[in-house]
């Protein structure tokens, strides 16, 4: 159980596209859902929480205009890479959780995204 | 603001051998734990946590990790390492800030198995 999807795998975009990137909650419905992005060889940087039907809290240096997130139901977040460059190219990973966002829900992360930005 | 270290970037260890990844975490009052485990091509996956009581974790795939304060420190062992170990391992630290979690990661640690 507890199994999250996203949606592509790996997209390759001209540089000033959009791309767009879902993560579902297969069998359960995630209240909370967070977007990180990795790059080669670093940790994972939280980019961003969504909570179901409000606006997503974003992290300090996190372009708001340029990744826009969207958490229109309880199994389906979107991140919207907008005029997408090459310095976007990199691993987005998201992830679900089952409550408010509590620090002793557990997060079930997704496969990962790679996107490349040429 | 919470930070976590992961001295090792890399480790080889032979099948069958004892394993133990370094985790080192920073952050002001009680942390919140966590080891995830990350395969090609798949999602992290949590090994265990550790909020409260027993400094001494219990995981999945016979994982444990023990937590001490006094030495800031939360490291993941397993005493016989499979072939299907082979993965990258991701120490966390968690908290709860402006009425959210939030999760910061350590960079990883690359475990080889080798026959």
């Amino acid at each position: 159980g507890a199994v999250v999807s996203q949606h592509p795998s790996w997209v390759i975009c001209k540089s000033g596209t959009s791309v767009k990137i879902e993560c579902r909650s297969l069998d359960f419905q995630a209240t909370t859902m967070f977007w990180y992005r990795q790059f080669p060889k670093q940790s994972l940087m939280l980019m961003a929480t969504s909570n179901e039907g409000s606006k997503a809290t974003y992290e300090q240096g996190v372009e708001k205009d340029k990744f826009l997130i969207n958490h229109a139901s309880l199994t389906l977040s979107t991140l919207t890479v907008t005029s997408a460059h090459p310095e976007d190219s990199s691993f987005y990973i998201c992830s679900a959780s089952v409550s408010s966002g509590s620090i002793t829900d557990t997060q079930y992360f997704g496969p990962g995204t790679r996107l490349t930005v040429l | 603001a919470q930070s976590v270290t992961q001295p090792d970037i890399h480790i080889t260890v032979s099948e069958g051998a004892s394993l133990e990844l370094r985790c080192n975490y920073s952050y002001g009052a009680t942390p919140y734990l966590f080891w995830y485990v990350q395969s090609p091509g798949q999602g992290l996956q949590l090994l265990l946590k550790y909020f409260s009581g027993d400094t001494l974790v219990q995981g999945i795939k016979g994982f444990e990790a023990e937590f001490k304060r006094s030495q800031s420190s939360f490291n993941l062992r397993k005493p016989s390492v499979h072939w299907s170990d082979a993965a990258e391992y991701f120490c966390a630290v968690g908290a709860t800030s402006g009425g959210y979690q939030k999760v910061t990661f350590g960079t990883g640690t690359k475990l080889q198995v080798i026959p």
